[in-house]
């Protein structure tokens, strides 16, 4: 089945420990990205990559680190997180830009 | 850059009346991408429909009818005969033809079918 897979859907932290957020597709996609989703603001693009090792910066990425070292994976790494972080993360892959976007399931994360 | 609008947050509807969800949009670009997801109370997003900017077509998918008018930069979804599986959060997107391929989501419309 094609897919977005994300792990984990929930995480309670606390602030300053690291964390990855996984993101894997299994449909060939060129480009992924970050986003997330808070109450009154809609969704925000945190970052993006359009192809291995080929990443950059969405409308949020101050907190944010991603790598792109093969083509189906696009982990979101928080080194650092803050309460401010807590949110509803989606992964999101495409094949081309009039495809959109297919989402994963999100992850809730929450940093206490 | 790229800005979406959805100026209703919240509509509450009874069960079987129409509804429909306003989408005005802007951009600079000549060409690019107009989408409507749905995001049902479990979270996940899912897509419903993309149009092109060069396709000015309406189209209709079961009680789902999409209303695209370039020259008022709108892309309007209308629920004919709402049902409760409709009660969800839609919002619509936009996508330009070049750049990092973000797609700017409006602020979405929260769908609520009164039995």
């Amino acid at each position: 089945e094609a897919q977005v897979t994300q792990n984990p859907r929930y995480l309670i932290t606390v602030t300053g420990k690291k964390l990855t957020v996984t993101c894997s597709q299994n449909m060939n996609h060129e480009y992924m990205s970050w986003y997330r989703q808070d109450p009154g603001l809609g969704l925000r693009q945190i970052y993006y990559s359009m192809n291995v090792e080929v990443t950059d910066k969405g409308d949020v990425p101050e907190g944010y680190k991603v790598s792109r070292k093969e083509k189906r994976n696009f982990p979101l790494i928080l080194e650092s997180p803050s309460p401010n972080q807590t949110s509803l993360y989606f992964c999101a892959s495409s094949f081309r830009r009039a495809d959109g976007y297919t989402f994963g399931s999100g992850t809730r994360l929450t940093v206490v | 850059a790229q800005k979406v609008t959805q100026a209703q947050t919240e509509i509450s509807v009874v069960e079987k009346e129409d509804v429909t969800l306003d989408c005005v949009y802007e951009t600079r670009d000549t060409t690019y991408y107009l989408f409507w997801y749905k995001q049902p109370p479990s979270g996940e997003l899912v897509f419903l429909i993309r149009r092109n900017s060069f396709d000015e077509q309406n189209e209709i998918s079961g009680r789902y009818s999409w209303n695209f008018q370039k020259s008022t930069s709108s892309f309007n979804f209308t629920i004919t005969a709402s049902q409760v599986v409709d009660s969800a959060v839609y919002f619509c997107a936009l996508s330009e033809s070049y750049g990092n391929n973000r797609l700017a989501f409006g602020k979405g419309n929260q769908v609520v079918v009164i039995p």
